[in-house]
């Protein structure tokens, strides 16, 4: 039950567009289409961004979207804002009621 | 969404036990799936255990196989995580969280376990 691999951290200027990787294997990311994101403020709860790969919840901006390809998932944030100053987790399903989280990325608004 | 509030954490020896609950609001509690995931200091989240709605099927990270127990009790709206041989590198802010069976849509704000002698 390995961690998925996220990059430690990513930046950019506001209105620009970020993207965030998420790379696991073929039991969790590439063996189902089961792949959430998750943004987190300091000493605060996840909220969930993104799920069942790019499925938006509602009142999550269109801004956030999500994609896979192999055992690659991504988040990118496009028309960055000084609100999305947060950390950012994935998460997968692993088979056998089992679920891994990234190693999570701080996104900097520069 | 469901709100959910976690309670139990607390100071303990490395040995000992603790008992986390977290109790949900509305009626229909008794059909979700809930889980714990725990945050240590500084640290990412990790998913801890699962329990499903009638309490048969269960899962554990391999980090807490063996100490950790998952239960359930749908007539409190509660789910619990029992921790026994607590060790240093259980210290976390432990949250339970529900939604589909693919994702979390509804967290618990957390509650504080230090595992220090």
């Amino acid at each position: 039950q390995s961690a998925l691999t996220q990059p430690r951290s990513v930046s950019g200027s506001p209105g620009q567009s970020v993207t965030i990787s998420c790379t696991g294997t073929s039991s969790d990311i590439g063996g189902y289409i089961y792949v959430s994101w998750y943004q987190q403020y300091p000493g605060k709860a996840p909220k969930l961004m993104i799920y069942d790969v790019s499925k938006r919840p509602s009142g999550v901006p269109d801004r956030f979207s999500g994609s896979k390809s192999g055992n690659t998932a991504s988040l990118t944030i496009s028309g960055l804002q000084a609100e999305d100053d947060a950390d950012y987790y994935c998460c997968s399903y692993a088979g056998s009621y089992r679920y891994v989280f990234g190693t999570g990325t701080k996104v900097t608004v520069l | 969404e469901v709100q959910l509030v976690e309670s139990g954490g607390d100071l303990v020896q490395p040995g000992g036990s603790l008992r986390l609950s977290c109790a949900a609001s509305g009626s229909t509690f008794s059909s979700y799936w809930m889980h714990w995931v725990r945050q240590a200091p500084g640290k990412g989240l990790v998913w801890v255990s699962y329990i499903n709605s009638d309490e048969r099927s269960t899962n554990y990270a391999d980090s807490v196989k063996g100490r950790f127990t998952i239960s359930r009790d749908n007539a409190k709206n509660t789910v619990y995580l029992q921790m026994n041989s607590l060790r240093a590198e259980d210290t976390a802010v432990y949250y339970c969280a529900t939604g589909s069976g693919s994702y979390y849509d509804s967290w618990g704000q957390g509650t504080q376990v230090s595992v220090s002698s």
